[in-house]
């Protein structure tokens, strides 16, 4: 089955205690993507990767890293979290040629205390 | 850069009836326009597209259109289910000079469907 998985799917630690978020597509997409959704604001773009070694920030990139060393796998880190980072992540995965047409994690609720 | 809105948070339907969803867009350059689906606990996930040289796209029981005159975008639902409630996300397609392809999202509709 076609899929995008993350790892974990809640998760609440503390303040500065550093996390990794784990993504991975079966698809053998060149593009990923992770998003934060917060109420009221929709999704917005945190990173994304054409392809691998090749990533980029998005709109709102403060705080977060990422990498690409494989194609199937794009690990979102946050080497220091804050409260203002609790959120719901998604990550995203789709062909370069078809950006528009995203495929989607079920995503990872984050409390940061 | 481009800004999505939607223009109401909460739309409640006849299970039977019509649903029109709508959106509004600020740059006129982008290249595509798109609709997703999120249910309950779930990422979100594509319904359909429509190009920016295009009007109007129907797919199965959805129909988008398109005014690029007034920056406006709506997704049509037709016999609305309950299966069909979710928040919906309008998202454009921005092909960038700095060769970044930026998808932002509007802030969602959510589509509640009554027995």
């Amino acid at each position: 089955e076609a899929q995008v998985t993350q790892n974990p799917r809640y998760l609440i630690t503390v303040t500065g205690k550093k996390l990794t978020v784990t993504c991975s597509q079966n698809m053998n997409h060149e593009y990923m993507s992770w998003y934060r959704q917060d109420p009221g604001l929709g999704l917005r773009q945190i990173y994304y990767s054409m392809n691998v070694e090749v990533t980029d920030k998005g709109d709102v990139p403060e705080g977060y890293k990422v990498s690409r060393k494989e194609k199937r796998n794009f690990p979102l880190i946050l080497e220091s979290p804050s409260p203002n980072q609790t959120s719901l992540y998604f990550c995203a995965s789709s062909q370069t040629r078809n950006i528009n047409i995203q495929y989607f994690g079920a995503g990872t609720r984050l409390s940061v205390l | 850069g481009e800004s999505v809105g939607l223009h109401l948070p909460t739309l409640s339907v006849q299970e039977g009836d019509n649903s029109i969803i709508n959106c509004a867009y600020s740059n006129s350059a982008s290249d595509y326009f798109i609709w997703y689906k999120q249910e309950s606990g779930k990422g979100p996930q594509f319904i359909i597209d429509i190009r920016s040289n295009m009007d109007k796209r129907q797919g199965q029981r959805v129909t988008v259109l398109l005014n690029k005159t007034v920056k406006h975008l709506s997704l049509q639902i037709a016999a609305t289910q309950p299966g069909d409630s979710a928040v919906y996300f309008c998202a454009v397609l921005l092909f960038m000079d700095t060769g970044r392809r930026a998808l932002t999202f509007g802030s969602g509709t959510r589509l509640q469907v009554q027995p």
